[in-house]
């Protein structure tokens, strides 16, 4: 079975440009997380979504950071115009939201902004 | 308040040894989930082991299990019989069923080197 899909890779870009990144969660889990990875603050909860709605975005940094789930399997993390404080490591997991609700990771985007 | 604690910012162990990482944690839920994942350098994150808080006994998966003490609010992750390839960075993490709704705490993690 396929894992959770992230993409891109890698990402470079400067400062002032749009970045979005792309999420395919497992087919048939029901919640999607965004997550963002740094040496200074660790891994850090951006939004979640269950069932296509957002539930909680309290983590999300400001503005410039929107995310959409338009279906069960896509979802968007967009950074608009990015800073180079957003350089990160930025990871989508999902789960079923039932039994132990363990969370699956993909292999993240690691977005660099000049 | 930190959440998750993780002491230990770095560890050695020898090559097919045990090696305990340490996990505290802080919560006034009284149902809540505790997970450990692996990173290596690849930068992936890997689940290894669940336990849950009404669970009696540790869990355990292959080579790793959970020494989970309830009281003491301490969940450590222990690695049987260690490997080169064990060598990666470890999360733990919490899952509060009411208070965080679904959202993963994690702690900053131990980075685990084994030896040959």
């Amino acid at each position: 079975d396929a894992g959770v899909i992230q993409s891109p890779r890698h990402e470079v870009t400067e400062m002032g440009q749009e970045v979005t990144l792309r999420c395919k969660p497992i087919s048939g889990h029901n919640s999607l997380f965004w997550y963002r990875q740094t040496m200074m603050r660790g891994l850090e909860l951006l939004i979640y979504f269950n069932n296509n709605v957002p539930i909680d975005d309290s983590g999300m940094p400001e503005d410039r950071f929107s995310a959409k789930m338009p279906n069960a399997s896509f979802s968007t993390l967009k950074i608009q115009p990015s800073e180079p404080r957003d350089s990160a490591v930025y990871f989508c997991a999902s789960t079923t939201g039932t039994g132990t609700d363990t969370q699956y990771f993909g292999p993240g985007t690691r977005l660099t902004v000049l | 308040a930190q959440k998750i604690t993780q002491t230990q910012p770095g560890m050695f162990v020898q090559e097919k040894e045990a090696v305990t990482l340490d996990c505290t944690y802080d919560t006034s839920d009284q149902s809540y989930g505790l997970f450990w994942y692996k990173q290596p350098s690849s930068g992936e994150m890997i689940f290894l082991i669940y336990q849950g808080s009404y669970d009696e006994q540790n869990a355990t998966e292959g080579r790793y299990s959970l020494n989970f003490q309830k009281a003491r609010k301490s969940a450590n992750l222990v690695i049987s019989a260690s490997q080169l390839g064990d060598s990666a960075m470890y999360f733990c993490a919490m899952r509060e069923w009411y208070n965080q709704g679904g959202k993963l705490i994690f702690g900053q993690g131990t980075e685990l080197s084994v030896k040959p």
